[in-house]
């Protein structure tokens, strides 16, 4: 059972252009949301969070919009940098309850940002 | 300051075996947590551990185990090992529970079965 699905494995932008990834998931007791960005050999880094309370955060060049009554979120990258290319992960949590400390995490999409 | 490290990066047992995978957090954090990212999936939530107590579990199956040492450091074990187990486990650290959204990650240890 996929709660959290990114259906798109792989995103090619041209570099300055906009970059969208985006994230489903079907459980309607998620009140966090975070996108993760993993190089090659290094673990998962955090990028940017948003509360269910919110649609939109912005920090930088990043900015996430979660659409609640569809369960959708999107990360928006603008200009798009060589430097971004990386498998960006989504991820959603419950703070509290039994699923407290658990962070169910999408497929990933690699993004390839060219020059 | 070091991030979460982790050891070995690879290891490579045979079918049957058990393999035992070490994490150690951030110096000041006291939350561990451990996922697999197993080919071409996302990363699976296994266990975490915080204060030396196990928290919450994700649906593995009991062969996989763990601990967390007096020093927030933490061990996962694997018994009994199958080929479908070979992943890249990923271990995370934070600042307690209260902080369980604002992990960091290690790189990861590479398990391959044979």
């Amino acid at each position: 059972d996929q709660q959290v699905k990114q259906n798109s494995p792989s995103l090619s932008v041209q570099e300055g252009r906009i970059s969208i990834l985006n994230c489903d998931y079907t459980n309607s007791m998620f009140d966090y949301f975070l996108w993760y960005k993993k190089y090659p050999a290094e673990g998962p880094t955090f990028l940017i969070s948003i509360s269910s309370i919110k649609d939109k955060n912005e920090d930088g060049r990043f900015t996430v919009f979660l659409n609640k009554s569809a369960k959708h979120l999107s990360l928006h990258i603008v200009p798009s940098q060589p430097g971004d290319s990386a498998v960006y992960f989504c991820a959603a949590t419950r703070r509290g309850g039994t699923s407290y400390g658990k962070l169910t995490f999408g497929q990933g999409t690699i993004l390839t940002v060219h020059p | 300051e070091a991030g979460v490290t982790q050891s070995p990066t690879h290891l490579i047992k045979t079918r049957g075996q058990q393999a035992t995978l070490r994490c150690s957090p951030i110096s000041g954090h006291t939350s561990v947590y451990w996922y697999q990212q197993a080919l071409g999936l996302g990363l699976q939530f296994l266990l975490w551990y915080d204060e030396g107590e196990e928290r919450n579990r994700g649906n593995f199956p009991p062969r996989f185990s763990g601990r967390q040492f007096p020093n927030y450091s933490s061990e996962l074990n694997v018994n009994a090992l199958e080929l479908e187990d070979s992943a890249l486990y990923l271990c995370a650290s934070s600042q307690g529970q209260s902080h369980a959204t604002e992990a960091f990650f290690g790189q990861g240890t590479r398990l391959t079965v044979v």
